[in-house]
């Protein structure tokens, strides 16, 4: 089945800097990569997602590239913001079945200093 | 607009006491459901995931059990709570097999 790794499991910026967040996947099949948002005690809200036939995908301050080639995928968050503190979490699934079973990443817990 | 609901939001049972969680969608139709649990600090991991009525693939074998009596509901039952189900339970819907959406949650403490 497929693994997900996520790096790193903490990461701390000031406001206004961009902060990185690194998964890696496992199985080639996989063709799909969203990122999810979770504020404390909320459910995770997408914020971004990409398709492997897409290397890079945009939205404001958000950005995720792919490299199907290397197995892994990023998320970039430019001109940070204290609003953007949550837990950062990555998924991929493959193509097969009529439900998407998403395998996440371990998480991110991203806090940005005032 | 889709909406999905999830109750209670939080719940605090005693071992050995049974258990149910309800999940139900609005403004779609033949969703596909998921059962998710998160433990403290950790990630999400799938429980039982659904593509209609009535049919319920279980990930992982554990003292739950989940059906689906209708399009639109989704339910997470216990017959005898462990210390261990204790958790973060959330509730997702996809549509033709894509992008999930999650519910608000339901914090689940086992005393």
């Amino acid at each position: 089945g497929e693994n997900v790794e996520q790096h790193p499991s903490t990461l701390s910026v000031q406001e206004g800097d961009s902060a990185v967040i690194k998964c890696t996947y496992s199985d080639s099949a996989s063709n799909y990569f969203p990122w999810y948002k979770q504020e404390l005690g909320k459910g995770p809200q997408l914020i971004i997602d990409i398709r492997s036939n897409v290397g890079e995908k945009k939205d404001q301050r958000i950005a995720v590239t792919l490299n199907k080639t290397a197995k892994h995928f990023s998320l970039h968050i430019t001109e940070t913001q204290p609003e953007d503190s949550a837990v950062y979490f990555c998924a991929a699934t493959p193509s097969s079945g009529s439900a998407r079973q998403l395998t996440f990443g371990s998480g991110t817990q991203l806090t940005v200093l005032p | 607009s889709q909406t999905i609901h999830q109750w209670p939001a939080t719940l605090v049972q005693p071992v050995g006491s049974p258990l149910s969680l309800e999940c139900t969608v609005e403004g779609t139709s033949n969703p596909n459901l998921y059962w998710y649990r998160q433990a403290a600090g950790r990630g999400l991991q799938l429980l039982f995931y659904s593509v209609g009525i009535g049919q319920i693939s279980s990930e992982v074998p554990q003292n739950l059990s989940a059906s689906r009596p209708q399009d639109r509901q989704f339910i997470l039952s216990s017959k005898k709570l462990l210390l261990s189900d204790s958790g973060f339970y959330l509730c997702a819907w996809s549509v033709g097999g894509d992008t999930q959406y999650f519910g608000p949650g339901t914090r689940l403490t086992v005393l």
